[in-house]
């Protein structure tokens, strides 16, 4: 068992460009979270996916970030005209299909803006 | 709306002794659930002990431990015989019950360092 995997480690962009963020959970695993972590604001819950489907994007800032699921193996964070502000460390876990369940967290996507 | 508190930003002990970290939160919730994740210095987060609101046992892994109670919406984490390798950041978390949305609210951590 890998564990979560998140593509790339690192990525830096310009400002206004595109950036992808890539999750692939651990298998078997029915619910995928997104957070995003900042020394200013912490821990924060962006989205979370079950069964593939998208059941809470209150954390999402309401433009230029858009998340999916299109399979049980993976799923992407996308941020459009990336700004400096958007730089933080992008988490993505993974859970059993339960709301007690623990979560299993990958090692994140470090995003710099310049 | 719910919300978790950590008020230690920073903890220092020395190797071998008892630490308690405290964590309150608030909901509306008569159902929940509550975690202590870990930060180690790597980045990787952890899952350490969980509570489940309706039990009134304080539960127990290792030598870790929970503080809760109830009535005062405290969770504490105790952690017994401290080993260097404890030092990291300290996180609580809460979500909503089974019928809520299964976002889990972190607080904004502690961070302990174990001295030998």
């Amino acid at each position: 068992n890998a564990g979560v995997i998140q593509t790339p480690r690192h990525k830096v962009t310009g400002k206004g460009q595109e950036a992808t963020l890539w999750c692939e959970p651990i298998s078997g695993h029915s619910a995928v979270f997104w957070y995003r972590q900042t020394i200013v604001q912490g821990l924060e819950f962006l989205t979370y996916f079950r069964n593939q489907a998208p059941i809470d994007d209150s954390g999402m800032p309401k433009e230029r970030f858009s998340a999916q699921m299109p399979n049980q193996s993976h799923s992407t964070l996308k941020i459009q005209s990336t700004q400096p502000q958007d730089s933080a460390v992008y988490l993505c876990a993974s859970s059993l299909g339960d709301s007690n369940e623990r979560l299993f967290f990958g090692h994140g996507t470090k995003l710099s803006v310049l | 709306a719910q919300k978790v508190t950590q008020t230690q930003t920073s903890i220092s002990v020395m190797e071998k002794t008892t630490v308690t970290m405290d964590c309150v939160y608030e909901t509306q919730d008569s159902s929940y659930f509550l975690f202590w994740y870990k930060q180690t210095a790597s980045g990787e987060i952890v899952f350490l002990i969980r509570q489940d609101s309706y039990k009134k046992e304080n539960a127990t892994v290792g030598h870790y431990s929970l503080n809760f109670q109830k009535p005062k919406s405290s969770i504490g984490l105790i952690i017994t015989a401290t080993q260097i390798e404890d030092s990291a950041v300290y996180f609580c978390a809460m979500r909503e019950g089974p019928s809520g949305s299964w976002q889990l609210i972190f607080g904004s951590g502690t961070q302990l360092t174990v001295m030998p």
